[in-house]
């Protein structure tokens, strides 16, 4: 266990559909980072936050958002989906920004049908 | 804007062999993180590198900064079937996180 919760771990759902993934950050960590992995784009970064607020952006499509909440942990909402957005979609939080290795979750693997 | 290209892509290996995974980047980088993914699971953090030719070992395990802060290297010696897995590069560079595409490690007993 590595201290990073993600939930659910599987999800299968219905092109046009919304889900939301959860991710709780390790104790004591501010940071939590969002990044997608699919066979074909490899490992991506979608979004970060620190403590509540933005603080960077990677490839994050329009149609996903994030948010970081006051108890520090985050939701991803994935909307109007797309048979491509199937993938593994990871967490990872870390003390602080950039400069600190990341602690990160086993995933939500979703299955877009 | 930034690129990283990470290679190979795949290195099957007998068990005891060396292996060795190169990342480049096309600007330099103030400095680098190497992670392990084991087949069905999940990035671990191995190393961060940060000064200018900096060396790194952990075990068997030796991580190299280039001096332009361009490149690193991660070397094994001796694999064991322990270190099959993906090993990613990831770097910051302009308010973004990139990984590198990985290299896929198989070791042969």
């Amino acid at each position: 266990d590595s201290g990073v919760t993600q939930t659910p771990k599987h999800l299968i759902t219905a092109t046009g559909q919304r889900v939301t993934l959860r991710c709780s950050p390790r104790s004591g960590d501010l940071s939590v980072y969002w990044y997608q992995q699919s066979l074909d784009q490899g490992l991506q970064f979608l979004i970060q936050y620190y403590n509540g607020e933005e603080r960077a952006k990677g490839n994050i499509l329009e149609r996903f958002s994030a948010q970081q909440f006051p108890d520090l942990h985050s939701e991803l909402n994935l909307s109007s989906l797309e048979l491509g957005d199937s993938a593994l979609y990871f967490c990872a939080s870390s003390v602080g920004t950039s400069l600190y290795g990341y602690t990160f979750g086993s995933g939500t693997r979703l299955t877009v049908v | 804007g930034q690129q990283v290209m990470q290679i190979p892509q795949y290195q099957h290996v007998q068990e005891g062999e060396d292996f060795t995974t190169y990342c480049n980047s096309s600007t330099t980088l103030s400095n680098i993180q190497w992670y392990k993914q084991r087949p069905g699971g999940h990035p671990v953090f191995l190393i961060q590198l940060v000064k200018s030719g900096e060396v790194k070992k952990q075990k068997r395990l030796t991580f190299q900064f280039g001096e332009a802060k361009k490149n690193s290297s991660l070397h094994i010696t001796a694999t064991q079937t322990t270190d099959v897995g993906t090993y990613f590069c990831y770097l910051y560079n302009f308010n973004k996180f990139y990984f590198g595409s990985g290299t896929k490690l198989n070791v042969k007993p």
